[in-house]
């Protein structure tokens, strides 16, 4: 079973900053196969990234992924104040999909 | 608009059953696979289990195979979890949502706001 693991917990940056978020699997992930979500409180769950790198429809472009094998990054190039949330990355594409620990995002 | 609504939670005693649904609407049901996914009070996510569009392909995460069922019916546009011999750890936010693809181990690109299950005596 694959592990993911999410750094840092908790991320502390201003509005306009960029954010850079790392998951890392215990074991090469299979073509790519990790997404990326953002959840907020009231708002619900939002795919944000599929196949490592490729935005979801309707995904603003400051957000992005890339990375390979056990190494992935999410990264938002400046953070609006409606980014302030907490992210997840997920390994699918198995009969065992696996979420992240998760990384908040706040308001510093 | 894609809607997901899920039904079915509440207050439960350790030992007993309770059977969640989700009514979808707004794309096409039979042609994407679903997925229950959970969430502990002030914890993160964890998958559940999936179910491909034709029922063909089932996945179940450890912590519930042999006590969850997960099906659905194609003609209601539902996806449906029956939770059997219920635990305490059980206890958590259920989502529903819509995968990308047909597959039940697919990415999920739309998700409901959630039904509260609460295992307890």
């Amino acid at each position: 079973e694959i592990v993911l693991t999410q750094s840092p917990g908790t991320l502390s940056l201003s509005p306009g900053e960029r954010a850079t978020l790392s998951c890392r699997a215990s074991q090469s992930v299979s073509n790519n196969y990790l997404a990326w979500y953002q959840q907020k409180p009231g708002q619900g769950t939002r795919l944000l990234i599929y196949a490592a790198s490729i935005r979801a429809t309707g995904i603003p472009d400051r957000f992005s992924g890339s990375g390979s094998g056990t190494d992935f990054t999410l990264t938002i190039s400046r953070l609006e104040p409606e980014d302030f949330a907490v992210y997840y990355c997920q390994l699918y594409g198995t009969s065992l999909l696996t979420f992240g620990g998760g990384t908040k995002v706040e308001i510093k | 608009e894609v809607q997901l609504v899920e039904s079915g939670g509440g207050l439960v005693q350790p030992g007993r059953s309770l059977r969640l649904s989700c009514a979808a609407s707004g794309f096409t049901f039979d042609d994407y696979a679903m997925d229950w996914v959970r969430q502990a009070p002030g914890k993160g996510l964890e998958w559940v289990s999936g179910i491909s569009w034709n029922s063909g392909r089932i996945g179940y995460a450890d912590s519930v195979k042999g006590r969850f069922t997960i099906s659905r019916d194609n003609a209601k546009n539902s996806l449906y979890l029956q939770m059997n011999s219920l635990r305490a750890e059980d206890t958590a936010l259920y989502y529903c949502a819509k995968a990308r693809g047909y597959s039940a181990y697919d990415e999920l690109d739309y998700w409901g706001r959630g039904t509260l299950v609460t295992v307890s005596s």
